[in-house]
């Protein structure tokens, strides 16, 4: 059973809608992140969050310690928002776990 | 600052060759990691390294070997390349482990 769980695997939405992608975790954490993937390969860190909320432009990231979810919102969605979009958690022991991804495509 | 780069982006070898891949990164991390991308799996994390001269073994190690003599290098060796090693390989580098990483370009790796 994989530490990291994420739901939709597959996402399509159209230009404008809200979109959620959920991360459930079954191990004790030091923070969760959440990374994006374009479809040329690079992985950019979006979020690093221990607890509460963080809000970067259209892109919203909560976290429930206590239920071990998290969220990855994206307001107002645009094309360039697909991607692929990764959680991942960090552990003490200097490791990190991954889950397999979201792949969000964003029709005009 | 050029972040964290890789080197080569693409390479085929055949089988029982060996290789390394290169990383580097010019942002002063202590921390530093190697992980596989395979389809349907998530990253799986292959060595990693808490500064220069400290290395240790991730989850998915067998097959390969690295060395930190520098902050800024740590390079990824395959010492017989097999098929099951073809995947995509990206190097990260954060200020310490559980800090935002800094990811490579990667590599597309192919065995024949």
């Amino acid at each position: 059973k994989n530490e990291v769980e994420q739901s939709p695997q597959n996402l399509t939405a159209q230009e404008g809608e809200f979109i959620t992608i959920n991360c459930s975790y079954s191990v004790g954490i030091s923070a969760l992140h959440w990374l994006q993937q374009h479809p040329g390969g690079g992985i950019v860190s979006l979020f690093m969050l221990s607890s509460g909320k963080k809000k970067h432009g259209r892109l919203i990231a909560t976290i429930n310690i206590q239920e071990k979810h998290s969220s990855l919102h994206i307001t107002a969605s645009h094309p360039r928002d697909s991607a692929v979009y990764i959680c991942a958690v960090s552990r003490s022991g200097n490791q990190f776990y991954f889950g397999t991804g979201t792949s969000l495509t964003v029709i005009p | 600052n050029a972040g964290v780069t890789q080197t080569p982006k693409f390479q085929v070898l055949k089988t029982g060759q060996s290789m390394t891949l290169q990383c580097a990164q010019d942002m002063n991390h202590e921390y530093m990691s190697w992980y596989r991308q395979d389809p349907g799996m998530g990253l799986r994390l292959i060595h990693y390294s808490v500064g220069a001269g400290i290395t240790d073994q991730g989850e998915v190690p067998n097959g390969y070997n690295v060395s930190r003599s520098t902050t800024e290098d740590f390079p990824l060796r395959l010492l017989s390349a097999a098929p099951s090693q073809t995947s995509v390989y990206f190097c990260a580098s954060s200020y310490t482990p559980g800090h935002e990483q800094y990811f490579g370009p990667g590599t597309r790796l192919t065995v024949t």
